[in-house]
C-alpha cells in the first residue's frame, strides 16, 4: 500500500455537514478508484476516474456524492449533507495501465 | 455482482501451505483473475494476478486450470501475519472501465 496517501484517516461529522476525503495516487498513476466498506461488509465499487474525467460512476449514490480528479492535486470524494448511513471506511485504489490497483489505508468517516 | 465463488472461511497451521480455491466458471477469455487480501481493517493489498498461465511472485503462487473456470492461490509457508480475508476477483473490462468487483472473500485463519 506504500505510496497511495489518503487523508484524513479519521473524520467525524455531524448529520448535515459535508465530508471531503482526499486521495493522492502513487507516482505515475493516473487511474483512481473509490470504494466504500460498511462495517462487517465487503468493498463496494463507487467510482473510477482518470485525470479530469469520470470514467465509471455506476456505484455512486445518485445524490449527495460526487468525485473529482483534477489536473493538479489529489482526487476528492465529497459527501454533502452526511447521514448516519454514510459512516464507513472509504478506500482509494490507484493504478497505471498495467491493471493492478494499489490501495491506501482508507478514510474512516463517522457521522454522529 | 462478483463473478467468483469462494469458501467463506478456511484455516491452516502456521508453516504449512495455505491453498485457497476460487471458482469463476463464467470468466471471459480476456478477463484476468486477481487476488487481494485485507488484513483486519487495513487497505486491500495486491497479491498476484494472471490470465492463463500459472504465476509466482514473492508472496504467493497462482494456479489457473486449463479451462480457466477455477484457480487456487497458494501461500507456501503461511505465517500468523497471513491471517486475513482473501479476495479472488475477475477484473471486469467494460468500455474503458477496468474496475475490480470484490465479493465476500475467504477468511483465512492461520493457527499457531
Amino acid at each position: 500500500n506504500a505510496g497511495v496517501m489518503q487523508n484524513p484517516r479519521h473524520l467525524v461529522r455531524r448529520r448535515g455537514q459535508e465530508a471531503r476525503l482526499r486521495c493522492s495516487p502513487m507516482k505515475g498513476h493516473s487511474h483512481v478508484y473509490w470504494y466504500r466498506q460498511l462495517p462487517e461488509e465487503g468493498l463496494k465499487f463507487m467510482v473510477y476516474l482518470q485525470k479530469e474525467n469520470i470514467i465509471d460512476e455506476s456505484g455512486m449514490p445518485k445524490e449527495r456524492f460526487s468525485a473529482e480528479f483534477p489536473k493538479e492535486g489529489p482526487s476528492i470524494l465529497r459527501i454533502q449533507q452526511v447521514v448516519r448511513g454514510d459512516s464507513a471506511a472509504y478506500f482509494c485504489g490507484t493504478g497505471a495501465n498495467t491493471g493492478e490497483l494499489f490501495f491506501g489505508e482508507g478514510s474512516r468517516l463517522t457521522v454522529l | 455482482d462478483a463473478k467468483t465463488t469462494q469458501p467463506p472461511s478456511m484455516d491452516c497451521a502456521e508453516g504449512r501451505a495455505a491453498n485457497l480455491p476460487c471458482n469463476h466458471s463464467t470468466i471471459s477469455g480476456n478477463e484476468y483473475v486477481y487476488w487481494y487480501r485485507q488484513i483486519h481493517s487495513q487497505g486491500p493489498q495486491y497479491i498476484i494476478h494472471g490470465l492463463k498461465n500459472n504465476e509466482t511472485n514473492e508472496m504467493a503462487s497462482l494456479i489457473i486450470t486449463e479451462d480457466r473456470k477455477s484457480s487456487t492461490l497458494i501461500l507456501p509457508h503461511a505465517t500468523l501475519r497471513d491471517t486475513a480475508v482473501y479476495y479472488c476477483i475477475v477484473r471486469v473490462a467494460q468500455d474503458s472501465s477496468y474496475k475490480l468487483i470484490f465479493g465476500s472473500g475467504t477468511r483465512l485463519l492461520v493457527r499457531p
